[in-house]
């Protein structure tokens, strides 16, 4: 079945640094999406990216999907401590028996030291 | 709108004791789905439905029951509760299975099964 790796699993980063997380798939993807989750909290819907080498941007949050569909990631440029959290990507099944079902990656867990 | 509603927030069984986890939605979402998240582990799709009377089986179904006669209502049952179903659960809801819509996600039911 489909499978999504997102590395790293764990992210330390003094306030004002850069984060970065990777989400990898086994198989083609029709869309991504991105949550965040915060400290004992639920994830929350960040955004979906559709095409191919899509690049979006919220504020310090750079979002982008791979040019096979198959791959993305999430930069945050001068990370907050208001950025800490796990990050998770949500890959939808382009095909196949699995077509449109949703797999979350393992999630990137990120500190921010002030 | 209250969103997706689970109760109760903590929960602690004793092994072999059942339970039913609910789950219950105000946004006329037809898809929702429930899902178990362990440290290192993700979120992993336990059941869902695509609407009322549909059901199906995730990645980690064994050991939990689901049904669907309502749109708004999609309760998680343990029949026989194992020290391995120690976890935090997450009933989630979606606009559709297709629709590329986020997923709206519930506070989670902490539960310890001893």
């Amino acid at each position: 079945g489909q499978q999504v790796m997102q590395i790293p699993q764990y992210q330390h980063v003094q306030e004002g640094e850069d984060f970065t997380t990777y989400c990898n798939s086994s198989t083609t993807l029709s869309n991504i999406q991105w949550y965040k989750q915060r400290p004992g909290g639920h994830p929350v819907f960040l955004i979906q990216l559709v095409k191919s080498g899509e690049v979006k941007k919220q504020k310090r949050l750079t979002f982008q999907f791979g040019e096979a569909k198959k791959n993305s990631s999430l930069h945050i440029t001068a990370t907050q401590t208001t950025d800490v959290g796990t990050y998770f990507c949500a890959g939808r099944n382009a095909g196949g028996t699995s077509y449109g079902k949703l797999t979350f990656g393992q999630g990137t867990i990120l500190t921010v030291h002030p | 709108n209250a969103g997706v509603t689970q109760t109760p927030k903590f929960q602690v069984l004793k092994t072999g004791q059942s339970m039913t986890l609910q789950c219950a939605q105000d946004m006329n979402h037809e898809y929702m789905s429930w899902y178990r998240q362990d440290p290192g582990m993700g979120l992993r799709l336990i059941h869902y439905s695509v609407g009322a009377g549909i059901t199906d089986q995730g990645e980690v179904p064994n050991g939990y029951n689901v049904s669907r006669s309502t749109t708004e209502d999609f309760p998680l049952r343990l029949l026989s509760a194992a020290p391995s179903q120690t976890s935090v659960y997450f009933c989630a809801s979606s606009y559709d299975l297709f629709s590329n819509q986020p997923q709206h996600f519930g506070d989670g039911t902490r539960l310890s099964i001893l």
